[in-house]
């Protein structure tokens, strides 16, 4: 399968802390995005790359949150510190270069509870 | 800011029979584009179907079809012939046209349950 996939699936973890996320996108799309999607709700922009740039970032990625992609191929997402209320699916998408069309290809996402 | 409303949290429909999805928007853009998105349980986000904002024939992917009123900015899906695999949560999604970044804006989800 050469989908988007992110690791681990699933993250139980003490609040304070740190958890760091996963995504390999599909090999040749060089945009990559993160979302999060709480119970119940639709997902919400995080972060957007293009290769290894990243371009834009919500006011809903606090300082606690960083998001790396080095070599403009996999990205990480990393939680310091978490809080309760960071508790969500965490869902990377990459789209290819040719354009804006707006059909990104999702992973399963990755789930953290923190306790 | 352009918001996205999807006012059904749940529906349920028999299969083989007609369900329609509601969701309105609100954007000052006159350039966009509007999608539908499926996400089945414990599966990844699918794109259903893509509408461009200029086009005024509505968009159709084989048994889904949208009803496009840009001037209402409504945007609802028609699931023609429901089957057991559209049990999904679905979401409707904003994009401006103008977007160097293909961000999207989603909606709130409805879940939609295909009974037997």
């Amino acid at each position: 399968d050469t989908g988007v996939s992110q690791d681990p699936r699933h993250k139980i973890t003490k609040r304070g802390q740190n958890v760091t996320f996963r995504c390999d996108p599909i090999s040749e799309h060089n945009r990559l995005y993160w979302y999060r999607q709480t119970l119940g709700q639709g997902p919400e922009f995080l972060t957007y790359f293009q290769n290894e740039a990243q371009l834009e970032k919500s006011r809903l990625l606090s300082d606690r949150f960083s998001a790396e992609r080095p070599k403009g191929s996999f990205s990480t997402l990393e939680i310091q510190r978490t809080e309760q209320g960071d508790s969500a699916m965490y869902l990377c998408a990459s789209s290819p270069r040719q354009g804006a069309t707006g059909e990104l290809f999702f992973g399963e996402g990755s789930r953290l509870t923190v306790l | 800011a352009q918001t996205v409303t999807q006012s059904q949290p749940e529906m349920s429909v028999q299969e083989a029979e007609t369900v329609t999805l509601s969701c309105t928007y609100d954007t000052s853009e006159n350039n966009y584009y509007l999608f539908w998105y499926k996400q089945p349980p414990s599966r990844q986000m699918i794109l259903v179907i893509r509408q461009e904002a200029y086009k005024q024939q509505n968009a159709t992917e084989n048994r889904f079809s949208v009803n496009f009123q840009k001037a209402a900015k409504s945007f609802s899906l028609k699931i023609s012939d429901s089957q057991l695999g559209d049990t999904a949560m679905y979401f409707c999604a904003f994009m401006k046209q103008t977007s160097n970044t293909g961000k999207l804006i989603f909606g709130q989800g409805t879940t939609l349950q295909v009974k037997p």
